[in-house]
């Protein structure tokens, strides 16, 4: 199994371009998240999926950033226009959601983005 | 809503030492409760988990126990090593989607 993929792995771009972060989540796994990492705000979950239906995007800092589920091997991340506070790490995580049971989430490698 | 309290890091600790990193919790219902830890420059990865009360998760040595008068879920670890230098985090679970802590980072001294 190859896990989660991200790409890039790592991104630095100008104020005000657009950034675009991609993510294959596990095959099979039916929901999909999104988090940001920094140093001042720690793990923070941006926005989920559930059957590539966002369920929860109440983490999503501001109309700049959007995200999509197209189908079930595919999700983005968009920022338009990006800030320089932008810059953090950027993680997909997936998962096989159960009726019951422990609900673990893969994480992948992360996307470095760096906003100039 | 939910959350999760773990201590300020960083711990550091020489080879052989005996490791505890607090974990404490506020939930509404009956969460699952997860530690994950992250390596440098990697992504989080799944240490040890524990579903209901008095569960013992385990891992590498690693522990934690599901306690749920105390609604505490600490890691432990007998023996550490200096590859077990990380990013350690607490998490729980209400069955859809993790809150995590603010993460304790563990250095380990040869």
């Amino acid at each position: 199994d190859a896990g989660v993929i991200q790409s890039p792995r790592h991104e630095v771009t100008e104020m005000g371009q657009e950034v675009t972060l991609r993510c294959k989540p596990i095959s099979g796994h039916n929901s999909l998240f999104w988090y940001r990492q920094t140093m001042m705000r720690g793990l923070e979950l941006l926005i989920y999926f559930n059957n590539n239906v966002p369920i929860d995007d109440s983490g999503m800092p501001e109309d700049r950033f959007s995200a999509k589920m197209p189908n079930a091997s595919f999700s983005t991340l968009k920022i338009q226009p990006s800030e320089p506070r932008d810059s953090a790490v950027y993680f997909c995580a997936s998962r096989r959601k159960r009726r019951s049971g422990s609900d673990e989430q893969f994480f992948g490698p992360g996307t470095r983005l760096t906003v100039l | 809503g939910d959350s999760v309290t773990q201590m300020e890091g960083p711990v550091t600790l020489s080879e052989e030492a005996f490791l505890t990193i607090n974990c404490t919790y506020t939930a509404t219902g009956y969460p699952s409760l997860f530690w994950y830890v992250q390596y440098p420059g990697e992504g989080l990865q799944l240490l040890l988990k524990a579903t209901k009360a008095d569960d013992k998760g385990s891992n590498k040595g690693f522990e934690a126990t599901y306690r749920k008068e105390t609604t505490s879920f600490h890691l432990e670890k007998g023996s550490v090593q200096v590859s077990d230098s990380a990013v350690y985090f607490c998490a729980l679970s209400d069955g859809n989607k993790l809150v995590f802590g603010a993460g304790t980072i563990l250095r380990v001294k040869s």
